[in-house]
């Protein structure tokens, strides 16, 4: 009964470095968003997925992008880090519909970058 | 745009005592999900409770109870019998098609 994923749940990047997030779950859930926690702001929506090969921006997208290629996994890209996407990064998935629970949640992912 | 507030960044209360978190939100849309969501400092995000707009009655799990007024998109959580476990950051989400978004968040406290 894993549920939702996140690899890896922390790291330290260098300014400019770039790297890949990964969130997997095992719900077989259409849905599956990506946000980040900064303090006093709550948790933003960066990207996310109604479904598989479909991605689309949410609040705060800029210096990232996502892929969808399985149902299962929701990859989140940084290109070329920078200090401002120092934060605590969460991976969510969900179902809507009839009887409908609410969203299942990694464990987070903090990155550092200096 | 959907946003939701929640004004009260910080609460306090006595274990045992009752205490009420406020949320508002704004949207055009009639039919739409609320949650409370708990974050306690391990970082892992629990739901609570969870209100169908379209449903009149207030929902209720256990100790947590909300007010919902659609009129004026208010929804409140009520935590009764507080206790020293209910520590942590209380977050109000709202949901219509796709998007859950998320307010700011108010941290509680509760004293022994």
């Amino acid at each position: 009964n894993a549920g939702v994923t996140q690899t890896p749940k922390f790291r330290v990047l260098k300014t400019g470095q770039s790297m890949t997030l990964l969130c997997a779950q095992d719900m077989n859930h259409e849905y599956m968003y990506w946000y980040r926690q900064d303090p006093g702001m709550g948790l933003r929506l960066i990207h996310y997925s109604v479904g598989e090969g479909t991605t689309a921006k949410g609040e705060v997208p800029d210096g990232y992008n996502v892929s969808r290629l399985k149902k299962q996994n929701f990859l989140l890209g940084l290109e070329s880090a920078a200090p401002s996407q120092t934060s605590v990064y969460f991976c969510a998935s969900g179902q809507t519909g009839t009887g409908y629970h609410g969203y299942t949640f990694g464990s987070g992912t903090r990155l550092t970058v200096v | 745009a959907q946003t939701v507030t929640q004004s009260q960044p910080e609460m306090s209360v006595q274990e045992a005592e009752t205490v009420t978190l406020s949320c508002t939100y704004d949207t055009s849309e009639s039919d739409y999900y609320l949650f409370w969501y708990k974050q306690p400092p391990s970082r892992q995000m629990i739901l609570v409770i969870r209100q169908e707009a379209y449903k009149q009655q207030n929902a209720t799990e256990n100790r947590f109870s909300v007010n919902f007024q659609k009129a004026a998109k208010s929804f409140s959580l009520k935590i009764s019998d507080s206790q020293l476990g209910d520590a942590a950051m209380y977050f109000c989400a709202y949901m219509d098609t796709d998007k859950l978004i998320f307010g700011t968040g108010t941290r509680l406290q509760v004293f022994p």
